[in-house]
């Protein structure tokens, strides 16, 4: 099993520019997550889905958007790229247990660079 | 915000040294968990200790909480060169579902 993969590994754009981050997992999980990490201060979620076709907003959703059509891949876009959303951003599944106790399995990230 | 803040921020020990590392956190939680990320890399699960749990064991791991005063410890004992790195807490909010909340990190370092 590959776990969870990350397309690309590193990216720079440019101010306006648009992309999408890609994330795969082949564990069958319902929970996906796509989180930024920027220096001291941890991880922070931006996105989250608890299934196939479903989204939600997490702490930090302004300025991206995100699809969930298969149950496997997660998107992250970006539509107009700013300097502010520099960072590296991590995706992450989860089984999705109702207990609330799931652990999640996180990609090994995607480093953005907006300049 | 952050729910959890780590102490402290940095810790720099001697091999076989005990490396200790606190969480704080400031809501009611359903449980708590600790992830490890070495540099350049994405997090990895550790240890998961629910809130009605007071401590818990895995291999040179031990992991405590206390939720009168909302605090976790994470002791690694026999630290080694290969544990090297940041370690997170994250808190599973009652009634978040699986959402995690995670803390800022504490950077360890184990020197030969």
């Amino acid at each position: 099993n590959a776990g969870v993969t990350q397309t690309p590994k590193f990216r720079v754009l440019k101010t306006g520019q648009s992309m999408t981050l890609l994330c795969a997992q082949d564990m069958n999980h319902e929970y996906m997550y796509w989180y930024r990490q920027d220096p001291g201060m941890g991880l922070r979620l931006i996105h989250y889905s608890v299934g196939e076709g479903t989204t939600a907003k997490g702490e930090v959703p302004d300025g991206y958007n995100v699809s969930r059509l298969k149950k496997q891949n997660f998107l992250l876009g970006l539509e107009s790229a700013a300097p502010s959303q520099t960072s590296v951003y991590f995706c992450a599944s989860s089984y999705g247990y109702a207990g609330g106790t799931d652990t999640q399995y996180f990609g090994p990230g995607t480093r953005l660079t907006v300049l | 915000s952050q729910q959890g803040e780590e102490d402290p921020q940095a810790l720099s020990i001697q091999e076989g040294e005990n490396a200790t590392m606190n969480c704080s956190y400031k809501t009611s939680i359903n449980n708590l968990q600790w992830y490890r990320q070495n540099s350049g890399r994405g997090l990895v699960h550790l240890i998961l200790i629910r809130s009605n749990e007071r401590e818990k064991h895995s291999g040179r791991l031990r992991v405590t909480l206390d939720t009168s005063k909302k605090s976790s410890s994470l002791l690694i004992t026999a630290s080694r060169a290969a544990d090297t790195a940041s370690y997170f807490c994250a808190t599973g909010a009652t009634g978040g579902g699986n959402k995690l909340t995670f803390g800022t990190g504490t950077q360890l370092k184990v020197e030969l």
